[in-house]
């Protein structure tokens, strides 16, 4: 079952613009952790933020925790045309054994 | 660091073959693997997991002796898809987890299955 809902299923930017996407989950986790992926390809992994972190900084991206309200987003700075892509966040729930979950994407077109 | 292979990265065989696909940690010893499929423009749903020496755990409503996952040592795992059939084309993505208490999975580039 899918436990991360990403919102909004697609965005469309141009480029140097900010782009802001949102995870929210049900259960407690471990941590959560956001991927990209190029159509037909593999995942890469962009960040992982655990329980106790709010904040969490990695080159233009940034990711922000509340676990409070069960959500995440995942903000990409200056975007750039090479960032379109789809982004998934995934949950490492409590108790699933480090077996992720995913959301169902967002889909980033970033306009040059 | 932290690559992950699998091959082939596509295959194309006829109904009732069996194609095994393999998955490699190349620069770190993968405690557990893992399999996802995914339909296009869809999520990755978890098929099974595998530690190194044990037998896989497979999700519910994945068929065990349709995807035979063996994970062999540190480094390899694979999975066979027996007896495939179109309904099967898809695209299979593995990854690996470190040990030593590191929780980030690193997936591989995939492989795209069609069955005609």
């Amino acid at each position: 079952s899918q436990q991360g809902e990403e919102d909004p299923q697609a965005l469309s930017i141009q480029e140097g613009e900010n782009a802001t996407m949102n995870c929210s989950y049900k259960t407690s986790i471990n941590n959560l952790q956001w991927y990209r992926q190029n159509s037909g390809r593999g995942l890469v992994h962009l960040i992982l933020i655990r329980s106790n972190e709010r904040e969490k900084h990695s080159g233009r991206l940034r990711v922000t925790l509340d676990t409070s309200k069960k959500s995440s987003s995942l903000l990409i700075t200056a975007s750039r045309a090479a960032d379109t892509a789809s982004y998934f966040c995934a949950t490492d729930a409590i108790g699933a054994n480090s077996k992720l979950t995913f959301g169902k994407g967002i889909t980033l077109s970033v306009r040059p | 660091g932290a690559v992950v292979s699998q091959h082939p990265s596509w295959v194309i065989c006829k109904s009732g073959t069996s194609v095994k696909i393999e998955c490699r940690s190349l620069d770190f010893q993968a405690t557990t693997m893992f399999w996802y499929r995914q339909f296009p423009k869809q999520s990755l749903m978890l098929m099974a997991t595998s530690n190194e020496g044990s037998k896989a755990t497979y999700e519910q409503g994945v068929e065990k002796d349709k995807f035979l996952i063996n994970h062999a040592s540190l480094t390899l795992s694979t999975l066979t898809v027996t007896s495939a059939h179109p309904e099967d084309s898809s695209f299979y993505i593995c990854s690996a987890r470190r040990g030593g208490g590191y929780n980030e999975q690193f997936f591989g580039p995939g492989t795209r299955l069609t069955v005609l």
